[in-house]
């Protein structure tokens, strides 16, 4: 079974660049994560997307970052315009149906604006 | 705001001894507490689980326990070896959230298996 894939895996800018990340979840999977990975911290949950509706964003700061899962299956995570403190890990994860059950990661996307 | 306590923040061990990982919770009514390894540069991997109708579980070198009633649960790994040198979280999840998949997450705790 293919994992949960990520693209691209690394990415510097600038500040107040914008920048996009792409996640392809494992297939059948209806629910799709993102996480924000601080150097040195837990992973902290931006968004998560049951089938192509959002469940919850309240973490997403919605004035710079947006997502959507537009077919239900891929999803992008979209920074714009990026800051200094977005440097970090962007992870995301999948998992069957929600609920108390396991999520699977991606290899993560590490972030560095400059 | 809410958050998972994770003790201790870096722990070193010698090959061969056990090693303990303690979180603590705030949701008396959260259902599920996940352990997650994640080795440098990689991503986290699922470790072990519990449900809160169970008080332990074990999978080789590693168990779990919950005190529901103090709201903390640890991990544990008997016999270390080097291959167990990683970074390990656990989550649980916010309050009123149990059953949604939305977790949050521990601080980490680095731990070093020295041969």
């Amino acid at each position: 079974e293919a994992g949960v894939a990520q693209s691209p895996r690394y990415k510097i800018i600038e500040k107040r660049q914008s920048v996009a990340f792409w996640c392809n979840p494992i297939s059948g999977h209806a629910t799709l994560y993102w996480y924000q990975q601080i150097l040195g911290q837990g992973p902290k949950l931006l968004i998560q997307f049951q089938n192509n509706g959002v469940v919850d964003d309240s973490q997403l700061p919605k004035d710079r970052f947006s997502a959507e899962r537009l077919k239900g299956v891929d999803s992008t995570l979209k920074i714009q315009p990026a800051k200094l403190e977005d440097s970090a890990v962007y992870l995301c994860a999948s998992s069957l149906m929600g609920g108390a059950e396991t999520q699977y990661f991606g290899p993560g996307t590490r972030l560095l604006v400059l | 705001g809410e958050n998972v306590e994770q003790h201790p923040s870096t722990l070193s061990v010698q090959e061969g001894d056990s090693a303990v990982i303690k979180c603590t919770y705030s949701d008396s009514a959260s259902n599920y507490f996940p352990w997650y390894k994640q080795e440098l540069g990689k991503r986290p991997q699922l470790i072990i689980d519990i449900r809160s109708n169970v008080g332990e579980k074990k999978d080789q070198r590693i168990a779990v326990t919950l005190n529901k009633t103090a709201k903390h649960f640890s991990l544990h790994i008997t016999e270390t070896q080097p291959e167990d040198s990683a970074v390990y979280f656990c989550a649980a999840p916010p309050k009123g959230s149990s059953n949604t998949g939305k977790l949050i997450f521990g601080q980490g705790t680095t731990l070093q298996v020295k041969p």
